[in-house]
């Protein structure tokens, strides 16, 4: 299993600033998953953050709006840039227990975010 | 375009009684299905995890079943209890993507 320690777990933030999320493993992992939950949702994978390289977005997200950091195998940042209501959500990181095929996922607690 | 549909969007039902959870999927060409436990504001906890070649995996009071060929697979909660109240999530693993289903939230009365 996996540890993830997630911080900040909640916070409020004005329109048009931007907020970065950190995600701490207790053991080195390849990939790190990010994904925004929005009110009533799903979750919905934002990106795939691997040591050493730039993270893959997925369709619909972009890298000035949501800069992802990696700079090990156990830690990654999740920037959420110029916020608006709109991004208010919860953000959660995530790692699998077998990265071959992305068997077990396990979560961090989770960041509340709303932003006014 | 897999999507995963989990029906009822909500439920509540009496302290100790049995209930059952459903999750349907478009694709049946998946490599696995997870069950998630959610609690409000909370990150998921992982509760079972089924292979493509499984039928049912258990764990404790729970029990996880998964027909492919259907598309549908079940979450059974035995003996439930005030504190198994919580979202409950289905995902399918499919060439790496991981799709969500939207969840159950589940009430159990004391």
């Amino acid at each position: 299993s996996a540890v993830i320690s997630q911080k900040p777990s909640r916070d409020i933030c004005q329109r048009g600033t931007s907020l970065t999320i950190q995600c701490q493993v207790d053991s080195q992992v390849t990939m790190m998953f990010w994904y925004r939950q929005q009110p009533g949702q799903s979750l919905t994978l934002i990106a795939t953050a691997n040591q050493g390289s730039e993270a893959t977005y997925e369709s619909g997200f972009v890298i000035d709006k949501f800069p992802i950091s990696r700079p090990n195998l156990t830690f990654s940042t999740l920037t959420v840039s110029n916020m608006s209501p709109e991004d208010s959500s919860i953000y959660l990181c995530s790692v699998a227990a077998d990265p071959a095929t992305n068997e077990k996922l396990f979560f961090g607690s989770g960041t509340q975010l709303s932003v006014l | 375009k897999q999507e995963v549909t989990q029906i009822p969007a909500a439920l509540s039902v009496p302290e100790g009684e049995n209930l059952v959870l459903n999750c349907s999927f478009t694709d049946s060409a998946i490599y696995n299905l997870q069950w998630f436990r959610q609690d409000p504001g909370k990150g998921l906890t992982s509760l079972l995890l089924i292979q493509s070649s499984q039928r049912e995996q258990t764990s404790g009071r729970l029990n996880a079943s998964l027909d492919k060929s259907s598309g549908r697979s079940t979450l059974y909660i035995a003996a439930s209890q005030p504190g198994d109240s919580a979202t409950y999530l289905c995902a399918v693993n499919r060439d790496d993507k991981i799709i969500f289903g939207k969840g159950t939230r589940l009430h159990i009365l004391p």
